[in-house]
């Protein structure tokens, strides 16, 4: 089976400074591999998903992550913190569970604190 | 995409007894997955409940104390039996695409067993 590993619990940021939240994964193959972001109290809401296109993949509040198979990674950033960024964010990969869906194997997660 | 309604959103139940929860898909899906988040946890796959046969458990998870249904192609239910304050925990219940492997959650169920 596949999964990933978030390297950090929490990770705490000013505003307007950038956002590092690290994520490596483990594959027998090519994967599929997502981020999600979970606000107090919110659904899960899905930032970006890299599924063996482009490996620089974008995602919505201008976050972004690099898919790079030699370091097994899919680190997800942001140039710029905002307030509103604070949140539980997941890193995940998908594993096919049969030829009509998918199970996803859900990281640890980080909790993100955006400080004034 | 697929919209997911979880019903209910909330519940406080004492210990002993069971709460079904129920989930709708306003499309039609082969698969639905049930996972669970304790608090301050990530999410953890309960079963995957494929429609006109049994359900699939994941290690850890048994068939009489999580039954699920799958009645039809948009909807499923998971119950939680004999429930006890180690079961109190978020619920959700998500879909995913056959040709896109993006999954959708419901809003979940927050159950606190007391």
């Amino acid at each position: 089976a596949q999964s990933v590993t978030q390297l950090d619990s929490h990770v705490s940021v000013s505003e307007g400074t950038p956002v590092l939240l690290r994520c490596n994964y483990s594959s027998s193959y090519s994967p599929s591999l997502f981020w999600y972001v979970q606000h107090p109290n919110k659904g899960l809401q899905l930032l970006l998903k890299y599924t063996s296109a482009a490996t620089l993949v974008k995602g919505i509040n201008g976050f972004e992550a690099e898919f790079k198979k030699s370091e097994t990674s899919f680190h997800l950033t942001k140039p710029s913190a905002h307030m509103s960024d604070a949140a539980e964010y997941f890193c995940v990969v998908s594993d096919r569970y049969s030829n009509s869906g998918y199970a996803l194997n859900f990281g640890k997660g980080t909790s993100l604190l955006v400080t004034p | 995409s697929a919209v997911i309604s979880q019903k209910p959103s909330r519940d406080i139940c004492q210990r002993g007894t069971s709460l079904t929860i129920q989930c709708q898909v306003d499309s039609q899906v082969t698969m639905m997955f049930w996972y669970r988040q304790q608090p301050g946890q990530s999410l953890t796959l309960i079963a995957t409940a494929n429609q006109g046969s049994e359900a699939t458990y994941e290690s850890g998870f048994v068939i009489d104390k999580f039954p699920i249904s799958r009645p039809n192609l948009t909807f499923s239910t998971l119950t939680v039996s004999n429930m006890s304050p180690e079961d109190s925990s978020i619920y959700l219940c998500s879909v995913t695409g056959t040709s896109d492997t993006e999954a959708f959650f419901g809003q979940g169920t927050r159950l606190t067993v007391v």
